[in-house]
């Protein structure tokens, strides 16, 4: 069974950072795409950032690049996001997610994790 | 960036009826289109994926149709358990993009 556990979350003054983890399991890792959705208080889904299974190639969303990192530890199976320069519109719940299939990137994603809140507030 | 319009934004049906949630892309997307399902405090599901397929698990009430820049997802017989809010995705394109949602209520 497929299991997404992501931690990190909390309270950050504008203008700080934060680094978000997902625990992986149940998969071969290094064999799907993962991504980073977003949902804001009350509001709809925002894809954030994809990255291959090799780590190689990552992608992300106009409004986070630049400031956003997306990374993998293959060796512990685990999912990375790293947020600087953070404002108040990035506060979220943000969301793990693999993707589909092995072959392509960021297309659909079939297993989510619970999901971390991230509040961005002085 | 292509843009997913969802409508209704809201659908208010009984259990038992029939639900049709529509996704107009703003290009072309072939069928490179999903469905997700969302519950209070819960993470999404996908449904359907490639515009008709079920992804594992989802019931056969469920099912997805159209091309190009037009989509639907219908529930055939509503269950206690599908009032949710739903959201389409496509992957033709990067960033990859999501509508803006439909509730379906108990009416």
């Amino acid at each position: 069974e497929v299991q997404l556990l992501e931690s990190g979350g909390g309270l950050v003054q504008p203008g700080g950072s934060l680094s978000l983890s997902c625990a992986a399991s149940g998969f071969t890792f290094t064999s799907y795409g993962m991504s980073w959705v977003r949902q804001a208080p009350g509001k709809g889904l925002e894809w954030v950032s994809t990255i291959s299974g090799s780590g190689g190639s990552t992608f992300f969303a106009d409004s986070v690049s630049g400031r956003f990192t997306i990374s993998r530890d293959t060796s512990k199976n685990t999912l990375y996001l790293h947020m600087h320069s953070l404002r108040a519109e990035d506060t979220a719940v943000y969301y793990c997610a693999k993707d589909l299939w092995e072959i392509g990137l960021g297309y659909h994603f079939d297993s989510w994790g619970q999901g971390t809140l991230v509040t961005v507030s002085s | 960036e292509i843009v997913l319009t969802q409508s209704p934004a809201t659908l208010s049906l009984s259990p038992g009826e029939r639900a049709t949630l529509s996704c107009r892309a703003s290009q072309s997307i072939s069928t490179y289109l999903a469905w997700y399902q969302q519950k209070p405090g819960q993470a999404p599901r996908l449904l359907i994926y490639d515009a008709s397929n079920r992804a594992t698990g989802i019931p056969a009430r469920f099912s997805g149709s159209g091309s190009e820049t037009g989509f639907t997802l219908t529930i055939s017989s509503l269950e206690p358990e599908d009032f949710a809010v739903y959201y389409c995705q496509q992957r033709s394109n990067w960033p990859k993009t999501f509508g803006q949602g439909t509730k379906v209520e108990i009416k």
